[in-house]
């Protein structure tokens, strides 16, 4: 069974260029969440999507960050321009509804993450 | 809003020892809680959850985790620590109305002493 799959593993670019980070949640997943992970703040929620829409936004840190999912296997979270302080993992994550109520949960299932370096 | 605190930075322990990693959350109701194990260079990997239930709950790779209501805890537990558990390890809360609207903690790192 595929897990979340993420497009670079690895980047380095220069500052002011633009960064496309790309991922394909599990199949049959509606919720799709990209985190971002530094040493000085931990892991971040900065956006999630449920059934391609954007529910929350809150955490994308300024307007340079940007993040569209198309369709439902297929996301993009997309820096422009990107700087130094961008520097970090970013992992894309998805989960599903499950039924039953409140007395349910759902388990994020992660990535293993975009690790980006901008000089 | 719910949050989650892991007091210990990092923790050494020798090969074949016990383990205990601390977790204490915040939250007005009953929450959602994870555990999280990172190796280097990886993603993160669901070592266990407690939505509901047994209070004492079995994950993979012989760990466990309690859930102690009258603490706001949920401490993660092995009792004899493999050199492949070094590893960094996240407790995650997460909100019963909003299910995905998880916090992580800051991480605890374990080293494995041989």
């Amino acid at each position: 069974d595929a897990g979340v799959i993420q497009s670079p593993r690895h980047e380095v670019t220069e500052m002011g260029q633009e960064v496309t980070l790309r991922c394909k949640p599990i199949s049959g997943h509606d919720y799709l969440f990209w985190y971002r992970q530094t040493m000085m703040r931990g892991l971040e929620l900065l956006i999630y999507f449920n059934n391609n829409v954007p529910i929350d936004d809150s955490g994308m840190p300024e307007d340079r960050f940007s993040a569209k999912m198309p369709n439902a296997s297929f996301s993009t979270l997309k820096i422009q321009p990107s700087e130094p302080r961008d520097s970090a993992v970013y992992f894309c994550a998805s989960s599903y509804t499950q039924s039953g109520g409140l007395s349910s949960g759902n388990t994020i299932y992660f990535g293993e993450g975009s690790w980006l370096t901008v000089v | 809003a719910q949050s989650v605190t892991q007091p210990d930075i990092h923790i050494t322990v020798s090969e074949g020892a016990s383990l205990e990693l601390r977790c204490n959350y915040s939250y007005g109701a009953t929450p959602y809680l994870f555990w999280y194990v990172q190796s280097p260079g990886q993603g993160l990997q669901l070592l266990l959850k407690y939505f509901s239930g047994d209070t004492l709950v079995q994950g993979i790779k012989g760990f466990e985790a309690e859930f102690k209501r009258s603490q706001s805890s949920f401490n993660l537990r092995k009792p004899s620590v493999h050199w492949s558990d070094a590893a960094e390890y996240f407790c995650a809360v997460g909100s019963i109305y909003n299910n995905n609207d998880m916090r992580f903690g800051a991480g605890t790192r374990l080293t494995v002493k041989p």
